[in-house]
């Protein structure tokens, strides 16, 4: 199974509400990663877990807080977002991020995220 | 910081062709590169991925080579079909722990019937 599931696909927010994203793999990866990608560009990092713990913030804005409970699962907390954080919101798998391991990441389709 | 480019930004080719997609980087020290395609408002399909002690991955129809010290990768797509028509990114991922992928920009993929 290689497979990274994301819920929801869509969802669309407005400026005061409270909202998480969720994504959830059951490959036995120990490194998750968030990525934001706008229309027509390239995915951007925006976080990196390894064994449960945060290990990369690309200086993303506080209104996203990412949180691990556990190996299989990975969410991103949103508060008070703006408009143009509208984008689809990607999340990864790989194995680990050590340097003696493959570090294929897999990819989960997306939740594509509106705020209004 | 590295920084990655890919050539042609979009390609349309007839069904059948073959074709080469080309990926560029700056910084040669690498631990591997990841070829993606994406298709429009869908997740990355991971293709290949080749270490950065390796020269060439195959998978069926695809064929990707790496040569580190040009800073170069190509990813060659043989006997093209409507159903090969995607976005095609190249990711690499920095020698240093901590380093995660920085993905090129992409080539849009046509293949017309």
């Amino acid at each position: 199974d290689t497979e990274v599931t994301q819920t929801p696909k869509h969802l669309v927010m407005g400026m005061t509400n409270k909202k998480s994203l969720k994504c959830e793999q059951h490959m036995g990866h120990r490194a998750m990663y968030w990525y934001k990608q706008k229309a027509k560009k390239p995915p951007e990092l925006m976080f990196v877990y390894s064994y449960e713990k945060l290990s990369i913030n690309e200086s993303v804005p506080s209104r996203f807080s990412p949180e691990c409970p556990n190996s299989s699962l990975l969410n991103l907390h949103l508060h008070a977002l703006q408009p143009e954080d509208s984008a689809l919101y990607l999340c990864a798998s790989s194995q680990d991020i050590l340097r003696d391991r493959e570090n294929e990441q897999f990819f989960g389709p997306g939740t594509r995220l509106t705020v209004l | 910081k590295q920084e990655v480019t890919q050539i042609p930004a979009a390609l349309s080719v007839p069904e059948g062709e073959n074709l080469v997609l080309n990926c560029s980087f700056t910084d040669s020290a690498i631990y591997n590169l990841q070829w993606f395609r994406q298709d429009p408002g869908k997740g990355l399909t991971s293709l290949l991925l080749i270490q950065s002690s390796q020269r060439e991955q195959t998978s069926g129809r695809l064929n990707a080579s790496l040569d580190k010290s040009s800073g170069r990768s190509t990813l060659y797509i043989a006997a093209s079909q409507p159903g090969d028509s995607a976005t095609y990114l190249c990711a690499v991922r920095g020698d240093n722990y901590g380093q995660n992928f920085v993905f090129g920009p992409g080539t849009r993929l046509s293949v017309l019937p």
